[in-house]
């Protein structure tokens, strides 16, 4: 079974500065990997997903990712953290199960944004 | 135009009952799923199902059940409710392999 692992339960960072969420996946073959993110009582919302494509993937509010097989991580970036992307950031891997591929998601990562 | 909708959005009933949780999505998607988030936030997959297999997590009691009249719609139902079931229930629907848009959670609480 394929496993996700988010270091750091909780970030802060100030505004302004660079956000850096960490993921590490097990997989034994070559994994789907996302990241989401849950506002508040909300549902969750994709923000970038990769595929086998391209190894650095950008996603909707200035986020990026980059998928690094040797280390095995899928860690999310942002050059500038925004008091509005304080939320709580899931990753997770796709693994397939008959016709369906289910996530496995990480434990979360509440993320802090500092006036 | 809501692509993934379910009802209700709070659900407060007592142990024992039997209630279900509706899940609707427009996107003409082939599977949905049922995810629950605990109280630390933590989620985890209970079933996925398209129109030719369910796939169920062994975890999973078999107290809850999905229920598909179509294939816009998975509901789930949960017979016997239990202190520990209280959780915020998410569905989920995708096209094949490819990524899962959510609904906007149900939030229940067995008392």
């Amino acid at each position: 079974a394929q496993s996700v692992t988010q270091l750091g339960s909780h970030v802060s960072v100030s505004e302004g500065a660079l956000v850096l969420l960490r993921c590490n996946y097990s997989s034994s073959v070559p994994p789907y990997l996302f990241w989401y993110v849950q506002y508040p009582n909300q549902g969750l919302q994709l923000l970038l997903k990769y595929t086998s494509a391209a190894t650095l993937v950008k996603g909707i509010n200035g986020f990026e990712a980059e998928f690094k097989k040797s280390e095995t991580s899928f860690h999310l970036t942002k050059p500038s953290a925004h008091m509005s992307d304080a939320a709580e950031y899931f990753c997770a891997v796709s693994e397939s199960s008959g016709s369906a591929r289910q996530l496995t998601f990480g434990s979360g990562t509440q993320l802090t944004v500092l006036p | 135009d809501t692509a993934v909708s379910q009802t209700p959005k709070y659900l407060v009933t007592q142990m024992g009952n039997d209630k279900s949780i509706k899940c609707e999505q427009n996107l003409g998607h082939d599977t949905m799923y049922w995810y629950k988030q605990d109280s630390k936030k933590f989620l985890k997959i209970m079933f996925s199902y398209n129109n030719k297999e369910l796939i169920i997590n062994e975890t999973v009691p078999n107290r809850f059940s999905p229920k598909s009249p179509d294939k816009a719609h998975l509901n789930l139902h949960i017979n016997s409710l239990e202190l520990g079931d209280s959780a915020v229930y998410f569905c989920a629907s995708s096209q094949r392999v490819y990524e899962q848009y959510f609904g906007p959670g149900t939030r229940l609480t067995v008392t």
